[in-house]
């Protein structure tokens, strides 16, 4: 059970936007920032997102990130099937003293 | 460009000993904290360890704290993930990742090492 939620799955068609939800507690994303990675098949994860909506040099303006309270969001515009991937959210927990990330969530681009 | 490789992962029995490594350039890996982080197959990610740039300051997970030593060399520009009291739960493909920003955000990673614990 990991201290973030994320929903398992998510799907859209190409051109969609789809939303990926992390929701947390006082104690982790009501007190930090979040991020996330992306995890394409069989390859290390990317840093998608940090700070909650700054995007690293070379992440298209397609992927943005939102956060309020104890809840964050990224969302994914004019879907392709190279995003295809695993996403995960991460904060950190001032109650457990640890990085933690969410369960992640696989995108499937139909 | 910033280039992380990890090296050492094997297949061994519960209760063994491991020491990965991962070799770091493209970046001034003195002047960065490090980070391991670790994935189950077919799971999500698991923050492990963390050492600061200068390698004084060191912190674990619950899961691993007592068994597992993070520790490094800026002369090598090497990290280093010792390991022992191995059970089958440290099942997992270990990445290194740089710490820009102690334990906030990790912007780049390996590629990772398989450490497979097993009877």
């Amino acid at each position: 059970q990991s201290v973030l939620t994320q929903p398992p799955s998510v799907s859209g068609a190409p051109g969609q936007r789809v939303t990926i939800s992390c929701t947390g507690s006082s104690s982790n994303i009501g007190a930090y920032d979040v991020h996330w990675y992306q995890q394409l098949p069989g390859t290390a994860p990317k840093l998608l997102i940090y700070d909650n909506f700054n995007r690293p040099s070379g992440v298209p303006d397609r992927f943005s990130g939102s956060k309020s309270a104890t809840s964050a969001s990224l969302a994914i515009t004019g879907l392709q099937a190279e995003d295809e991937a695993d996403y995960y959210c991460q904060s950190y927990d001032r109650s457990l003293s640890a990085v933690v990330f969410g369960g992640g969530t696989k995108l499937t681009v139909l | 460009e910033v280039q992380l490789v990890e090296s050492g992962g094997d297949l061994l029995q519960p209760g063994g000993s491991l020491r990965l490594s991962c070799a770091a350039s493209g970046f001034t890996f003195s002047n960065y904290a490090m980070t391991w982080v670790r994935q189950a197959p077919g799971q999500g990610l698991e923050w492990v360890a963390v050492i600061s740039a200068n390698g004084v300051n060191t912190y674990y997970a619950d899961s691993v704290k007592g068994r597992f030593t993070i520790s490094r060399d800026n002369s090598k520009n090497t990290l280093y993930l010792q390991m022992s009291s191995l059970r089958a739960e440290d099942t997992a493909v270990y990445y290194c990742a740089k710490d820009p920003r102690w334990l906030q955000y990790f912007d780049w990673w390996g590629q990772g090492t398989l450490v497979t614990v097993s009877s």
